[in-house]
């Protein structure tokens, strides 16, 4: 099983829909989650970090579930330039150990 | 969000040859640097990371000898891909972590080898 899973995606969406990703972690021990977004030819960067409370930023949710170890980000609203891969980070402490999920590429069409 | 600078963007390179890629966190310390590599439509995969002062620690499957990892200072690590072949061509990337467990990524690196 792979450390961190996430939804393989493609997601092909019409702009103004909610979509939402979700991401499951294997290691109890993990402490901090993070969602990334990468754009094409691009480096990741960081969208949201991702609280056991959850939060939100505009139109985009974070949900952590520890219980289940399962993190998932909602988008509102999509717009065309949401279209980008969306990645689930993982960070286990003791070792500065980030895990990166492989992604979730999403299209937001007109 | 934290700065880290990586140098250059893009290189084009014959067989054979080295190439040394450059990453510097600008408004931090980085004791430690990760470096990755991103082949088309693939995930980011963790080749090593990098430790101030240190030797570098190498993921299974990387050849150290092959991609030298020097990090002599707390805002600069670099990597050289020695004896560059066609198959390294890739998407390298850099990053350091800041206190708060946050990855800030370099722009990253788009090597091909001819």
């Amino acid at each position: 099983r792979k450390e961190v899973e996430q939804d393989p995606g493609p997601f092909n969406v019409p702009e103004g829909a909610t979509v939402a990703f979700n991401c499951t972690y294997s290691n109890s021990a993990s402490q901090s989650f993070f969602w990334y977004r990468q754009d094409c030819r691009k480096e990741p960067k960081l969208l949201m970090s991702v609280y056991s409370s959850g939060n939100e930023d505009g139109r985009f949710t974070a949900q952590l579930n520890r219980a289940s170890q399962y993190i998932s980000l909602l988008i509102r609203d999509s717009k065309l330039s949401d279209s980008a891969t969306y990645l689930c980070v993982v960070n286990i402490p003791g070792g500065f150990k980030t895990i990166f999920g492989a992604g979730t590429r999403l299209f937001v069409k007109a | 969000g934290a700065v880290v600078s990586q140098h250059p963007s893009w290189v084009i390179c014959k067989s054979g040859t080295s190439v040394k890629i450059e990453c510097r966190s600008l408004d931090f310390q980085a004791t430690t640097m990760f470096w990755y590599r991103q082949f088309p439509k693939q995930s980011l995969m963790l080749m090593a990371t990098s430790n101030e002062g240190s030797k570098a620690t190498y993921e299974q499957g990387v050849e150290k000898d092959k991609f030298l990892i020097n990090h002599a200072s707390l805002t600069l690590s670099t990597l050289t891909v020695t004896s560059a072949h066609p198959e390294d061509s890739s998407f390298y990337i850099c990053s350091a972590e800041t206190g708060g467990a946050k990855s800030f990524f370099g722009q990253g690196t788009r090597l091909t080898v001819v």
